[in-house]
């Protein structure tokens, strides 16, 4: 089956930074999706992203289908960014989800 | 709308209880998943529903879990007996179609003493 991975696995960042992580899948997808899990554990849809470019406020992604991969932006990083950023992937022809391992960020004040 | 729904939001038990997840989709979502989340192995899928009818349940771990979905608006997840290593967290999400944008619940986080 299709392969998730997430890079970095960890990151720290001072607030008022810019981040970009980033999620390489190992076939093609037609659904990418980025989430964002805060210290309560709620999982919180960001994008939406089979391919191509959005934004919502400080945050944008980019996903390059073709390319097998997907990039999500952090502007002006705030402490309340901080958690486990998932994306997660369902193969063409099916509908099973991948989840990658995430990337944890840590915003300091 | 509501979002989806999970009861309980905790819940402790012995090894060897029965354990029963309940969750109620969003309103109009032909979809239903079940994933579980470890530190271990991270958030897996375990069983995914198409209109009420389970599709793939492959990743269901053992003969001592199992999930129905009677309606279109509940649906349960069921350990029995239960042991110390299915502490985890549940979560239960919904979608539309398949492969469109999922929705999740708050989750279920789950301790077998």
């Amino acid at each position: 089956g299709i392969q998730v991975e997430q890079s970095p696995p960890d990151l720290i960042l001072q607030e008022g930074a810019n981040s970009t992580l980033r999620c390489n899948f190992s076939d093609s997808v037609n659904n990418l999706q980025w989430f964002h899990q805060n210290p309560w554990g709620q999982l919180i849809n960001l994008f939406y992203i089979p391919s191509g470019t959005k934004q919502n406020g400080r945050l944008s992604a980019t996903t390059v289908a073709t390319e097998r991969y997907s990039l999500l932006y952090i502007s002006s990083s705030q402490t309340t960014d901080s958690g486990v950023y998932f994306c997660a992937a369902v193969n063409t022809g099916g509908f099973k989800t991948i989840f990658g391992a995430g990337t944890r960020l840590f915003v300091k004040a | 709308d509501a979002g989806v729904i999970q009861s309980p939001r905790h819940e402790v038990t012995e090894m060897g209880q029965e354990v029963t997840l309940r969750c109620k989709p969003i309103s109009g979502h032909d979809y239903l998943f079940w994933y579980r989340q470890t530190m271990m192995r991270g958030l897996e899928l375990l069983i995914y529903f198409n209109n009420n009818v389970p599709i793939d349940d492959s990743g269901m771990p053992e003969d001592r879990f199992s999930a129905k979905m009677p309606n279109a608006s509940f649906s349960t997840l069921k350990i029995q007996p239960s042991e110390p290593r299915d502490s985890a967290v549940y979560f239960c999400a919904s979608s539309p179609l398949g492969a469109n944008e999922q929705f999740f619940g708050p989750g279920t986080r789950l301790t077998v003493l």
